[in-house]
């Protein structure tokens, strides 16, 4: 089935680093999505990516809808200590159920 | 606006028992679906229902079982626990079922330890 493969698993990083993330799948998709999961609550949507080659900013996070629409990127800037969390990227199954990249953990170093 | 709340938030059972978990939508949002988190497979998607009837369905044994009420609300049962069912069950709402522009709107979760 189609699945999305999420890189890096983990980062460590020092506050006011920048941070980058991927998400690639086998399949295309006609929309992307990130989420981020504080501890102890459900993922909230981050931002949201509609077509090919979109680039969307929401403050300090920016993302992009690959080209090939087989993937996508979101980079968080000038990294704080409250961006630690757990993002996944998402997206529509041609059965039309919503899946999820398998997360990428952030852990801020103040 | 209130958002999704899901009861009981933490729940111990032991294997062979059942369980009935609760989720209550954002006001006006009619479709809910479920999912299962775990370390080891992540976020899986366990079914979807919209208007009173299951529109979607995720590959889980038929252990796993849900129905929602007029009011939108939503309940999801776990008959003949194992031990693998231990994981954080996550509902999600939105106004009319995913779709390019409708976003799902996640609750804190219900934590399922089995023993």
């Amino acid at each position: 089935g189609q699945q999305l493969n999420q890189s890096p698993q983990s980062m460590f990083i020092q506050e006011g680093e920048d941070v980058s993330m991927n998400c690639t799948s086998s399949s295309i998709f006609n929309t992307w999505l990130w989420y981020k999961q504080d501890p102890g609550e459900g993922p909230v949507l981050l931002i949201a990516l509609y077509k090919a080659g979109e680039l969307t900013s929401n403050g300090r996070l920016t993302a992009q809808f690959g080209i090939t629409r087989k993937d996508s990127f979101l980079n968080i800037s000038a990294s704080i200590p409250s961006d630690v969390g757990i993002y996944f990227c998402a997206g529509p199954s041609n059965t039309g159920k919503l899946i999820f990249g398998q997360g990428t953990t952030l852990q801020v170093k103040p | 606006k209130a958002g999704v709340t899901q009861t009981p938030r933490y729940l111990i059972k032991t294997r062979g028992q059942q369980v009935t978990l609760s989720c209550s939508p954002i006001s006006g949002h009619r479709s809910v679906s479920w999912y299962q988190q775990t370390p080891g497979q992540g976020l899986q998607f366990l079914f979807e229902y919209f208007s009173e009837t299951q529109r979607n369905k995720g590959n889980f044994p038929g252990r796993f079982s849900g129905r929602q009420f007029s009011n939108s609300r939503s309940e999801m049962n776990v008959s003949t626990l194992e031990l693998g069912d231990s994981a954080l069950y996550l509902c999600a709402s939105s106004l009319a079922g995913f779709s390019l522009t409708d976003t799902q709107y996640f609750g804190p979760g219900t934590r399922l330890t089995v023993l």
